[in-house]
């Protein structure tokens, strides 16, 4: 069973790069098994998908977002990043890394513990 | 505003059914396959049905899930207190090359 753990800080300036860390454990970032998610909440709302890589290094991106957004993956490390720029207090949220099964497009099926982000001065 | 719809809130007592709805369109419910999530205070969503109909490993038979056209719906018996929760649907958007969400409803057991 895949295992996943955000690692990144918890506070970030606005106008800054928020960049997270999510190690995989259970499973290889490079085994062509899953796509790598990016999911983030505010709090009290709804969950909004930021994005996702395959192993290929290939990437989606929600629209929305996708002018600030880059998800990228380290193998040697079994890990992969999330690096969103030019952040408000709109960015303010929950960031959980997850997993999709290749077969499974939408699907999500593991989730980390998620780890929350403030942007503020 | 979430691209796909749900309601806000639903509750009934203990023991009886309730429905959680969840609309899209074409692109997402209308040609790809749905699933649920439930995310418990404090915690991160676990999944709980995915092509629409599919429970996971663990999940009781008391869920069920269905899907008509661009609608989903999430079924849920003989609820317990356990079950209060957020719940959410989602589904790849062909057209959007995303995964969608809807808004998440909130299930109260009296």
């Amino acid at each position: 069973q895949v295992q996943l753990q955000e690692s990144g800080p918890g506070l970030v300036k606005p106008s800054q790069t928020l960049s997270l860390t999510c190690s995989v454990s259970g499973g290889s970032i490079s085994s062509g098994s899953y796509y790598w998610s990016w999911i983030r909440q505010p709090a009290g709302k709804g969950l909004e998908w930021i994005g996702r890589i395959y192993t290929s290094g290939s990437t989606n991106y929600n629209p929305s977002l996708k002018s600030r957004v880059t998800i990228s993956e380290d193998t040697s490390k079994n890990q992969f990043s999330l690096k969103l720029s030019s952040v408000s207090a709109a960015d303010t949220a929950m960031y959980y890394c997850a997993t999709t099964p290749e077969w499974g497009l939408g699907l999500v099926d593991y989730w980390g513990q998620g780890t929350l982000v403030t942007v503020s001065s | 505003q979430s691209v796909l719809t749900q309601p806000p809130s639903v509750s009934a007592a203990p023991g009886q059914k309730v429905t959680i709805s969840c609309s899209g369109s074409r692109s997402n419910i209308g040609s790809n396959s749905v699933s649920w999530y439930q995310q418990l205070p404090g915690t991160a969503p676990k999944l709980l049905m995915y092509e629409t109909n599919q429970r996971p490993s663990g999940i009781p038979d008391r869920f069920s899930g269905s899907k008509s056209a661009t609608s989903a719906t999430l079924g849920i018996t003989g609820l317990q207190t356990g079950d209060e929760a957020d719940y959410y649907c989602g589904a790849w958007d062909t057209s959007l090359s995303a995964v969608v969400f809807g808004g998440g409803t909130k299930l109260t057991v009296l």
